[in-house]
């Protein structure tokens, strides 16, 4: 089973700064990396699939890098709605799925 | 626009059985995609319970193998989750989502989420 570990799990930063969140996994996989959204109540939102590409509909300041076993979600200038709760999640050596613990982006 | 509905109770007694199902609208079940069921205890992270294939073919949790059963109704293009022998471990919310095969099985589409409490 692939372990993700996010980092920080609490980012707090003010609207227009850079926002980058990490996600470590325990072994070198490649591609099958997403990154969700999820608001208080809300399902998670897809944002980036197969590691760097944006889904249907997210804004370009949402981007998605990395190789091996380290990946990154970068925001690069943090609007109001965009604080919520970030998971990252691996489907390449499946089953299991497995998710991040979650990275939380709160306003400074 | 494919949607995911979910339908099942909100309050189940301990040793017994958590049943939900997710119906499907806007498009078919019998695609590539996979279809499966996510958890979410309160104040914690997703959990991933197991997923399913139009053609029956099912993977679960490890942790859950035991006590989980996903199926799918092809007539009523919908699919459904049975947790077994339930305790208080199991209240969370649980949200069935869409593993879609055209952005390498992330999860793409989700259903509404059911808050089920295990509780006597």
């Amino acid at each position: 089973e692939i372990v993700l570990t996010q980092a920080p799990a609490t980012l707090s930063l003010s609207p227009g700064e850079r926002a980058t969140l990490s996600c470590r996994a325990s072994q070198t996989f490649s591609g099958y990396l997403a990154w969700y959204q999820q608001k208080p109540g809300q399902a998670p939102r897809l944002l980036i699939y197969d590691t760097s590409n944006r889904a249907a509909g997210v804004p370009a300041r949402f981007s998605g890098s990395g190789s091996g076993t380290d990946f990154t979600l970068t925001i690069s200038s943090v609007e109001p709605e965009d604080f919520a709760l970030y998971f990252c999640h691996q489907r390449s050596n499946w089953p299991p799925v497995t998710f991040g613990q979650g990275t939380r982006l709160e306003i400074k | 626009q494919e949607q995911l509905h979910q339908s099942g109770p909100g309050l189940v007694k301990p040793s017994g059985t958590l049943s939900l199902t997710c119906a499907v609208s806007g498009g078919s079940i019998n695609s590539s995609d996979w279809w499966t069921w996510v958890r979410q205890p309160p104040g914690k992270g997703l959990e991933w319970i197991g997923d399913i294939y139009h053609r029956g073919n099912t993977n679960y949790s490890p942790s859950l193998k035991s006590r989980v059963t996903i199926s799918l109704d092809k007539s009523k293009n919908q699919f459904s989750l049975s947790l077994h022998s339930v305790t208080a471990a199991d209240t969370a919310v649980y949200f069935c989502a869409r593993q879609r095969a055209t952005v390498r099985f992330a999860m793409d589409v989700w259903g509404q989420g059911t808050t089920v409490t295990v509780s006597s």
